[in-house]
Formats: C-alpha cells, sequence, structure tokens
C-alpha cells in the first residue's frame, strides 16, 4: 500500500535560518504530491502541491519538487519567519480508482524562534 | 464563504454515550471525509463518501458511522464512546477526484 515517510520533529530554527523538511513515499503508479500546514489550533490547508515528477511546486517562499527517481517531495524555504511555525504534513494520493483519498505523513512540528 | 464548518469545537463525553459530530461545506464539493488526528499519528482516514447517498469506509472506520443525505452535510456518528476515540476529528471536502481538499477547523472529542 502507500505510505509516506517523514523526518521526526520537533525542528527549531532561529529566524532567517534555512529550512528542509525531507519527504519520502511508497506509492504505485504516479502519485500526486501535497505539503500540508496545520497552524495551532487550526485545520490543515493545502500549502503546495505537484502532480508529475519534476514538477516543482511553490507558495509563500516554500518550495518542494517531486523527486520520483528518489521518491522524494522534501520541503525547503530559504529564509524561515515566527510565523512558519506550524506542523507541516507530506500527503499522497493514489493514482488510478481512488485517487480522492489522501496518505498523510506524520507531521513534523517547526518551531521558529526570534 | 464560510468553507467547512464543524461543530462542536470541543465536547467531553462518558464512557457509553453517543454524540454525533457536524460537518457543513457550502462549496459544492462531492467528496467529503472525516479524519481523526492523534498526537504524532498524522491523520487516519475514518468514512468518506464520493456523493450524496454513497459513503464508503476508510482505514479506521470501526465504533463510527455516517450518512450523507445532502451535498453539503456529512454527519459522523459515535454510538458508544469509548476512550480509545479519544482524538482530533476534521471533516473535509475536495471538489474532484486527487484534487486539494479543504479542512474544517476541527472537534476536539474527550472520552472518560
Amino acid at each position: 500500500g502507500n505510505s509516506v515517510t517523514q523526518m521526526e520533529g520537533p525542528v527549531t530554527l532561529s529566524e532567517e535560518a534555512f529550512l528542509t523538511i525531507n519527504c519520502t513515499y511508497t506509492a504505485t503508479g504516479y502519485p500526486s504530491l501535497f505539503w500540508y500546514v496545520q497552524y495551532p489550533g487550526e485545520g490543515l490547508q493545502l500549502l503546495l502541491k505537484a502532480t508529475k515528477a519534476d514538477d516543482k511546486g511553490s507558495n509563500k517562499g516554500f518550495e518542494a519538487t517531486y523527486r520520483k527517481e528518489t521518491t522524494s517531495f522534501h520541503l525547503e524555504k530559504g529564509s524561515v519567519q515566527v510565523s512558519d511555525s506550524a506542523v507541516y504534513f507530506c500527503a499522497l494520493t493514489n493514482s488510478g480508482g481512488s485517487n480522492y483519498k489522501l496518505t498523510f505523513g506524520k507531521g513534523t512540528l517547526l518551531t521558529v524562534n526570534p | 464563504n464560510a468553507g467547512v464548518t464543524q461543530t462542536p469545537k470541543f465536547r467531553i463525553l462518558k464512557i457509553g454515550q453517543s454524540m454525533t459530530l457536524q460537518c457543513t461545506q457550502d462549496m459544492n464539493h462531492n467528496y467529503m471525509y472525516w479524519y481523526r488526528q492523534d498526537p504524532g499519528m498524522g491523520l487516519k482516514l475514518i468514512y468518506y463518501s464520493v456523493g450524496a447517498g454513497i459513503t464508503d469506509k476508510g482505514e479506521v472506520p470501526n465504533g463510527y458511522n455516517v450518512s450523507r443525505s445532502t451535498t453539503e452535510d456529512f454527519p459522523l456518528r459515535l454510538e458508544l464512546a469509548a476512550p480509545s476515540q479519544t482524538s482530533v476529528y476534521f471533516c473535509a471536502s475536495s471538489p474532484l477526484e486527487g484534487g486539494e481538499q479543504f479542512f474544517g477547523p476541527g472537534t476536539r472529542l474527550t472520552v472518560l
């Protein structure tokens, strides 16, 4: 079955530091890949996505590239802010008949200190 | 446009009690989902629906029931609450297959 593995947290950074959160996946076919963000006390919201190999998703200074050869979708940001403190989830959808279901990683808590 | 709304925000139940978690979306999405989020465990799919009148089990359906009589509403029913159902519950909707899911703010449920 499908699975998503992301680096365990928590991750603590100083403001303006570089961020990488690793995500690798196991899936059949050609899944779509997502990063969701959950701010404290809120539901999840889509941060970025990529639907095919070599696609780069980007939003709010965050980027991730769909690497089929390494089955990875690592999240990066060049300069984090205190407001980026949140839990980040990597996720994928199946390809084919049941591609409306999301499989999530366990989440990575990011804390950014001023 | 309210998006996905959930009620209540918090609830404490005693073992064996029942309750319904409400979920409504105003985006005319066909697909709706219920997840539970346990600490350090990501989200697990409980039930989902691909349209009014059609529901199916996800990964962890035991102890829950759902119905989908309208496009807008997708309530989740707990019949006999157990401590293992202590969790945060999220409802989500999506306009199409494989697309972005829009999440509600969640319901924090404690069973004592």
